[in-house]
């Protein structure tokens, strides 16, 4: 019940594509949906997170939408860029307790020119 | 704010050795986490810290790993003896409970067991 479960593996997406990765959860407990954006030799870093009392956050061109009756949320990089070539990773978590945070499996994107 | 400090970077070390990971969470922060990377099995969490108090290591892969935390800015992730198996990417990420959900990593010690 703690899985998060992400796909693709890996997605290759032409420059000024539009770059998908979902994730769906079973714990109906987590609240808090957060996405991790990883370059290569470095440490996951906070890209974007949202709520369920939303259907979707946009900052820039990083859009989350989030289906809360599907148990679902995405990851939309709009006019995808060769600087976005990263690993993605969605992560869920609950607010009570001791806020274990729960991490998809990775998406390897690579955006080529 | 310096960020989540790990140590070493990297290191190569012979099968047998003891192996000890050092991470400085972020001043303030009172949960601290331990991570594996690999391709394989991708980001596992070993163990979990609240407030120096180990709260979940349901993740640690067998008794030759062992982390504790003695302060609020110290903590230690040890394998002895190394296998090669043992070789990934190890994270320390820090949270403050307080402030929200975010966890923030340390750029990884890379480990070679050969």
């Amino acid at each position: 019940q703690q899985q998060v479960k992400q796909s693709p593996q890996s997605l290759i997406v032409q420059k000024g594509g539009i770059s998908i990765i979902n994730c769906a959860y079973e714990n109906t407990a987590f609240d808090y949906f957060p996405w991790y954006q990883q370059f290569p030799g470095k440490g996951p870093a906070l890209l974007i997170a949202i709520r369920p009392d939303v259907s979707e956050k946009k900052e820039g061109r990083f859009t989350i939408s989030f289906n809360k009756s599907a148990k679902q949320f995405s990851l939309h990089i709009m006019d995808s860029q060769p600087g976005d070539s990263a690993t993605y990773f969605c992560a869920a978590s609950a607010s009570g307790g001791y806020q274990k945070v729960t991490f998809g499996t990775g998406t390897k994107l690579q955006v080529i020119p | 704010d310096a960020g989540v400090i790990q140590s070493p970077r990297h290191e190569v070390t012979e099968m047998g050795q003891e192996v000890t990971l050092r991470c400085k969470p972020i001043s303030g922060h009172n949960s601290l986490f331990w991570y594996r990377q690999t391709m394989m099995r991708g980001l596992e969490l070993l163990i979990y810290f609240n407030n120096n108090v180990p709260i979940d290591d349901s993740g640690m892969p067998e008794d030759r790993f062992s982390a504790k935390m003695p302060n609020a800015s110290f903590s230690t992730l040890k394998i002895q003896p190394s296998e090669p198996r043992d070789s990934a990417v190890y994270f320390c990420a820090s949270l403050k409970r307080s402030s929200g959900n975010t966890i923030y990593f340390g750029e990884g010690s890379w480990l070679t067991v050969v």
